[in-house]
């Protein structure tokens, strides 16, 4: 089993609706929990931290669930400027570790 | 916030010749900065870790001897790819922590490397 994975995706959506993503890892001692976003031929940027109350940017949610060792993202009213790869990062002492991503399309 | 910095952001070379790439960070001290590689329509790949002062620590399959990583100073760690061959044409990507602050992973903007 892989350390951290993700919906395999592509996710193709309309404009204006909502899409989540979910990621699991395997390491219970993983201490944080990232979602970072990718653009093609780009490197990846931090979207949002994801902190154990669950935590809210915008459009964006983040949730953690320790006890089932996922963590997920929710985008609403999503925009045709959210296409793009999203990783979810697992941390534990100096070890990161990423999802192999999740690819959105948004279509107009 | 936070920025790393990576240079060259591409490159073109030879197949046998040797590439260097860079990695600062440029408003705080890391310790310990991560060397990535990614092929096209793929994740991200860790290639080592690589540790101020100390030797860098390669994940499996990563060649040390091919992949020269040197991390003399806090804000400065280096990775050289000798003998270019075009499969080693990638998107090598840094990270480093701002583990004084709030621990969050920062990127380079990464390097495009050709092997022709």
């Amino acid at each position: 089993r892989k350390e951290v994975e993700q919906d395999p995706g592509p996710f193709n959506v309309p404009e204006g609706a909502t899409v989540a993503f979910n990621c699991t890892y395997s390491n219970s001692a993983s201490q944080s929990f990232f979602w970072y976003r990718q653009d093609c031929r780009k490197e990846p940027k931090l979207l949002m931290s994801v902190y154990s109350s669950g935590n809210e940017d915008g459009r964006f949610t983040a949730q953690l669930n320790r006890a089932s060792q996922y963590i997920s993202l929710l985008i609403r009213d999503s925009k045709l400027s959210d296409s793009a790869t999203y990783l979810c990062a697992v941390n534990y002492g100096q070890n990161f570790v990423f999802g192999p991503g999740t690819r959105l399309s948004v279509l107009p | 916030g936070a920025v790393v910095s990576q240079h060259p952001s591409w490159v073109i070379c030879k197949s046998g010749t040797s590439v260097k790439i860079e990695c600062r960070s440029l408003d705080f001290q890391a310790t310990t900065m991560f060397w990535y590689r990614q092929f096209p329509k793929q994740s991200l790949m860790l290639m080592a870790t690589s540790n101020e002062g100390s030797k860098a620590t390669y994940e499996q399959g990563v060649e040390k001897d091919k992949f020269l990583i040197n991390h003399a100073s806090l804000t400065l760690s280096t990775l050289t790819v000798t003998s270019a061959h075009p499969e080693d044409s990638s998107f090598y990507i840094c990270s480093a922590r701002d583990i004084f602050n709030t621990g969050e992973l920062f990127f380079g903007e990464g390097s495009r490397l050709t092997v022709l």
